[in-house]
């Protein structure tokens, strides 16, 4: 079993949707949970960090954590094609090495 | 503060060369990490510093990758003898611990092509 799972997509989805990407993981020494977003050859941009279950917000977007399922998630609403990119959940331990999902592209249709 | 930098941006090279990536991290960031990406991949983590100190490296580092971060500010990524299989994207890392150590925040990248 892969310590993270996540579908590569791609998933096109019309400007103004609500957006919803998913994780996976195994791992039960992960207590840290981050949202990355990276653009076409370029490195990951930190969107959102958490370490608690539960939801945190931040303007369009929500990151939500559900430890008892392993199971992360991020929404995005009122989606804009600025936001077309790849999203990387990515997770980390009491141990310093960050452990990334394969990321799952994302396009949005004008 | 501008951010972890990385150097060359983009390299080609002949199977068999060695090439050097350079990343400055985002200032007094005491923590430095390097990943390695290959396409529709996540990163996969190769090694990490805390200062000057290289404190772990992944089994995915072989004996041609060297890494160093001889003075605890910038560091260097080596390859020798390329191989086709390392081309990829080498992105650097930096963080301060404690207070920002969950978090890391990356740099451009340095895109190393194998020919």
């Amino acid at each position: 079993q892969k310590e993270v799972e996540q579908d590569p997509g791609p998933l096109s989805v019309p400007e103004g949707a609500i957006v919803s990407l998913n994780c996976t993981y195994s791992n039960s020494a992960f207590q840290y949970f981050m949202w990355y977003r990276q653009y076409s050859r370029k490195g990951p941009e930190l969107l959102m960090y958490t370490y608690s279950s539960g939801n945190k917000e931040d303007g369009r977007f929500t990151a939500q954590v559900d430890k008892s399922s392993k199971y992360i998630s991020l929404f995005i609403r009122d989606s804009q094609p600025s936001d077309s990119a790849t999203y990387l959940c990515a997770f980390k331990g009491g141990y310093q090495k960050v452990t990334f999902g394969i990321g799952t592209k994302l396009q949005v249709i004008p | 503060d501008t951010g972890v930098s990385q150097n060359p941006r983009h390299k080609i090279t002949k199977r068999g060369q060695n090439v050097t990536f350079r990343c400055d991290p985002i200032s007094e960031h005491n923590r430095l990490y390097w990943y390695r990406q290959t396409l529709g991949q996540g990163p996969e983590f190769l090694t990490y510093f805390q200062n000057e100190a290289q404190l772990e490296k992944s089994r995915l580092l072989s004996d041609r990758f060297s890494a160093e971060r001889p003075k605890g500010s910038f560091s260097t990524l080596e390859i020798q003898r390329t191989e086709q299989g390392d081309s990829a994207m080498y992105l650097c890392a930096s963080s301060f611990y404690p207070e920002t150590g969950n978090t890391i925040y990356f740099g451009e990248g340095s895109w190393l092509t194998v020919v």
